[in-house]
């Protein structure tokens, strides 16, 4: 059985860099044909993707927070991680981490989230 | 960027009776080469994560009951909950995997009448 666990500061101070971790469980990172991503929602709104990756290092990212973001995988742990810089309090959201349906494309291969982590929420407070 | 708009926002649905949340997008997410839909749909209980029940728009996700029905092609879907339960109370969301960036739709929130 698949579980993902995001893990990391809960309260991060404005113009900071927020950082998590998710741990994956029950299957390798390496696994072949398989994208991870980061999805977020802020407080009683609706979700937004942000960005995924896949354990060669090919990444996909939103636009409007691709200057902010880097998402990273550490297969020797078994995790990949979520980084934004410069936060302010528009980025107050629980954070999960998920993992996308297998895909056997060549091409364009994010597809729907299969599996999700429990989520963790992250305050941007001074 | 392809806009995903749910309707409605929220519905009171009796014990029983049929729920349908529509999701509609501005260009179509259909992939000719393979006819397949790129749309899910997911359920979100307060306080939970999301929890996928519907991918390429109509093919049930394993475990998921069989009142949870996906319709539609193109740029026009919908969700049917065919007899609703206390326990579907949630929020329901569409999400495109056709193109970069996925963008989910607003949320349709479904209660009990």
């Amino acid at each position: 059985q698949l579980q993902l666990q995001e893990s990391g500061p809960g309260l991060v101070k404005p113009s900071e860099t927020l950082s998590l971790t998710c741990t994956v469980s029950g299957d390798s990172i390496s696994s072949s044909n398989y994208y991870w991503g980061w999805i977020r929602q802020p407080p009683g709104k609706g979700l937004e993707w942000i960005g995924s990756i896949y354990y060669g290092g090919s990444t996909h990212y939103i636009p409007s927070l691709k200057s902010r973001v880097t998402i990273s995988v550490d297969t020797s742990k078994n995790q990949f991680s979520l980084k934004v810089n410069s936060v302010t309090a528009a980025d107050t959201a629980v954070y999960y981490c998920a993992r996308h349906r297998w895909c056997s494309s060549s091409t364009f291969c994010l597809r729907d989230f299969q599996y999700w982590g429990q989520g963790t929420l992250v305050t941007v407070s001074s | 960027d392809i806009v995903m708009t749910q309707s409605p926002d929220s519905l009171a649905v009796s014990l029983g009776e049929r729920a349908t949340i529509n999701c509609k997008s501005n260009q179509s997410v259909l992939y000719s080469s393979n006819n397949a839909n790129y749309l899910a749909w997911y359920q979100q209980k307060p306080g939970q994560p999301p929890e996928l029940l519907i991918y390429w728009a109509s093919t049930r996700e394993s475990g998921v009951p069989d009142r949870f029905s996906g319709s539609g092609s193109g740029t026009d879907f919908t969700l049917t909950i065919s007899s609703l339960q206390a326990e579907d109370v949630a929020v329901y969301y569409c999400q495109q995997y056709y193109s970069s960036p996925l963008t989910f739709g607003g949320g349709t929130k479904v209660e009990i009448k």
